[in-house]
């Protein structure tokens, strides 16, 4: 079975600054998908950035990017420049690429963005 | 833009009672699944279905049935509520077995008294 673990419940930074949140897991799996989802108190669940575990570009979507490291299975996400809005919950997320197609996910980091 | 909705945004019920969660969604994806979220636990899959009255347990089945009779709709049941399935609960629905981009509803914030 596939487990996903954030070990930082909270973080706090000032606007603008950078911030990494941490996200390691563990498989037997060679090819999966790797998802970071942002929950805001809307309760809507927003997909931040994905990547594929076969391709070794980490992957970039405007001011958020991934360092996925696959031998030592980890996934960090990097906001740059953060903003009030990007206050949220973080959840990092497994997918198998092959069969059943369910999503693991961890525990979630609560992040506020202080102006 | 996919639409996944949920019937109810908040449900208080009380212990015992037969709770339904119903759950919509509105571009005739196959895939629809149930997660239960929880403070430090993050989502935890309940049942997830790929066709119409077809369901595969998740990790936490114990206390919950599924009904799928039409593809669009999705339902969760508590047949016995306990003190215990207070929870946020999140249904969310993809296209295809293939396709791994998942569409969330709201949420439905349930308080068994």
């Amino acid at each position: 079975a596939q487990t996903v673990t954030q070990s930082q419940p909270e973080m706090s930074v000032q606007e603008a600054e950078t911030v990494t949140l941490s996200c390691t897991y563990d498989t037997s799996e060679n090819n999966y998908y790797l998802f970071w989802y942002k929950q805001p108190p809307s309760r809507q669940m927003i997909l931040v950035i994905r990547q594929e575990a076969y391709k070794q570009q980490n992957a970039t979507e405007n001011r958020f990017s991934v360092n996925f490291q696959k031998a030592a299975k980890s996934f960090s996400l990097k906001i740059s420049d953060s903003q009030l809005g990007d206050t949220a919950m973080y959840f990092c997320a497994f997918m198998k690429l092959q069969g059943a197609q369910k999503l693991v996910f961890g525990q979630g980091t609560r992040l506020t963005i202080n102006p | 833009d996919v639409k996944v909705t949920q019937s109810s945004r908040y449900l208080v019920k009380r212990t015992g009672e037969k709770v339904f969660l119903e759950c919509v969604q509105d571009m005739d994806h196959e895939n629809m699944f149930w997660y239960r979220q929880d403070p430090g636990l993050g989502l935890r899959l309940i049942y997830f279905s790929y066709d119409v009255k077809m369901k595969e347990k998740g990790d936490i089945p114990e206390g919950y049935s599924v009904s799928r009779e039409k593809k669009e709709r999705f339902s969760l049941i508590l047949e016995s509520a306990s003190t215990n399935q207070t929870s946020m609960y999140l249904c969310a629905s993809s296209l295809h077995a293939t396709n791994e981009k998942l569409f969330f509803g709201s949420g439905t914030q349930l308080s068994v008294l």
